[in-house]
């Protein structure tokens, strides 16, 4: 089974942007749509963004509706999150995976932490 | 957006069977057949171990099964084991074509 590691987390200001990665090995991404979740510290998963495998839909969770953007390169690999206007609840692990309904394949997670 | 509800916790000892409930709406536990379920443990990435209300994927022990009654999806694991001690969730299919986890259940063997 293929496997998917997240990159570009860190310590970021309120009001900040960050740009989160995806990228997969032994896996094709273009066959699967791709969803973006995060787990805030102590608590319970939340479903993020999901992006269509041609990207024709996208779909994201009110919270961060015109805050952030799922993109995805079919010929890199890949899948982003670019997180702007970045406020004190978006401190989470940010975990990509494989599908939407059902999550196959996730990666390790990468911890993005809002704080001045 | 929908919010699905789990119980916050349950226990059982090794070798008993346990029942871990998701209660929604018609508006997604209810209405749709795209309910899953994931297996965490402290520090590690979410496991699928249900997809489709009650399809197992390969890989996944045959203790663990699914089923839905109405708006309430019902994990249930048998033969518990120590290593079954984790955080589960469920995520639904929503009908504002979102989706959408339940609050997640502390499972303890005693």
């Amino acid at each position: 089974e293929g496997q998917l590691v997240e990159s570009g987390g860190g310590l970021v200001q309120p009001g900040g942007s960050l740009r989160l990665s995806c990228a997969a090995s032994g896996l094709t991404l273009s066959r699967h749509w791709l969803t973006w979740v995060r787990q805030a510290p102590g608590k319970g998963l939340e479903w993020v963004a999901s992006i269509k495998q041609d990207g024709s839909e996208i779909y994201y969770v009110d919270s961060v509706k015109g805050r952030f953007t799922i993109s995805r390169d079919n010929v890199d690999n890949s899948l982003s999150l670019q997180m702007n206007s970045l406020r004190g609840d978006d401190t989470a692990v940010y975990y990509c995976a494989t599908g939407a309904s059902s999550l196959s394949v996730w990666g390790q997670g990468t911890t993005v932490t809002v704080s001045s | 957006q929908s919010a699905v509800t789990q119980p916050a916790s349950v226990s059982g000892s090794p070798g008993q069977s346990i029942t871990i409930s998701c209660t929604g709406t018609s508006n997604d536990v209810g209405g749709y057949k795209y309910v899953s379920w994931y297996q965490q443990h402290p520090g590690k990435a979410p496991k699928l171990i249900i997809s489709e209300v009650s399809d197992r994927p390969s890989g996944v022990s045959s203790r663990f099964s699914g089923s839905k009654s109405g708006n309430t999806a019902s994990l249930t694991i048998s033969g518990l084991q120590a290593d079954d001690e984790a955080d589960y969730y469920c995520s639904s299919f929503t009908s504002s074509t979102t989706w959408v986890f339940g609050g997640g259940t502390k499972l303890t063997v005693l």
